[in-house]
């Protein structure tokens, strides 16, 4: 079956320091790779998506590559706020099963 | 427009009481999904729909836990005579298209925050 795994966390970091969370996977048929951030008391949302190998996802400063040779979507940021202080899950879907697989979560705290 | 909305948005009950939560998504998504989510955990799949239909209640954890759409729209799921275990954030999300696109990002409520005492 498909499977997400992600970094532990907490990862704790200073403003402006650079940012990476590991992501593999394993799955079978064709994954579309996402990073979902929440944010404390909120739900899920979207922070950026790849659908095929080699596409880079990017949106507010992060970028995740989807590398099918290594099956991994690992997250960065070149520089960090505290305001990205948040859960990041990492997400899978693919055309063999309509339930998407989450990743357990990476809690990152910044400190100014 | 309008996003994915849940009530209540927190519940606080007695063991063995039977709560329900409600799911609003968005509008002309026909996929809905639940999710738990414990202190500190990941997401745990309940439940989907796809229209009114549940074609997988594998994430069910117990007989105690039910859920029904109705309309294709409002979801409501269902946690009878619960336990202390119960105790966490449900989080419901829809998405618009047919099953199997894997393109279809997910779009979250903000959740239910159970408490049982």
């Amino acid at each position: 079956g498909n499977s997400v795994t992600q970094m532990e966390g907490p990862v704790t970091l200073s403003e402006e320091a650079f940012l990476t969370i590991n992501c593999t996977y394993t799955a079978t048929g064709y994954p579309s790779l996402f990073w979902y951030v929440q944010y404390p008391g909120e739900g899920l949302q979207l922070l950026l998506k790849a659908t095929k190998a080699d596409d880079k996802g990017s949106n507010k400063g992060f970028e995740a590559t989807y590398r099918k040779e290594t099956t991994s979507f690992h997250l960065e940021k070149g520089s960090v706020q505290v305001s990205d202080s948040a859960v990041y899950f990492c997400a899978l879907t693919s055309t063999i099963s309509y339930i998407p697989t989450f990743g357990r979560g990476t809690s990152l705290i910044v400190h100014p | 427009g309008a996003g994915v909305s849940q009530s209540p948005s927190n519940k606080v009950t007695e063991k063995g009481k039977d709560v329900e939560l409600r799911c609003d998504p968005i509008s002309g998504h026909t996929a809905l999904y639940w999710y738990r989510q414990s202190l500190g955990q990941g997401l745990e799949f309940l439940i989907y729909f796809q229209g009114n239909s549940a074609p997988d209640k594998s994430g069910l954890p117990s007989d105690r836990f039910s859920a029904e759409r109705t309309g294709g729209s409002v979801s409501t799921l269902t946690i009878q005579r619960t336990q202390q275990e119960d105790s966490a954030v449900y989080l419901c999300a829809s998405t618009p298209g047919t099953s199997g696109s894997p393109y279809n990002e997910q779009f979250f409520g903000p959740g239910t925050r159970l408490t049982v005492l």
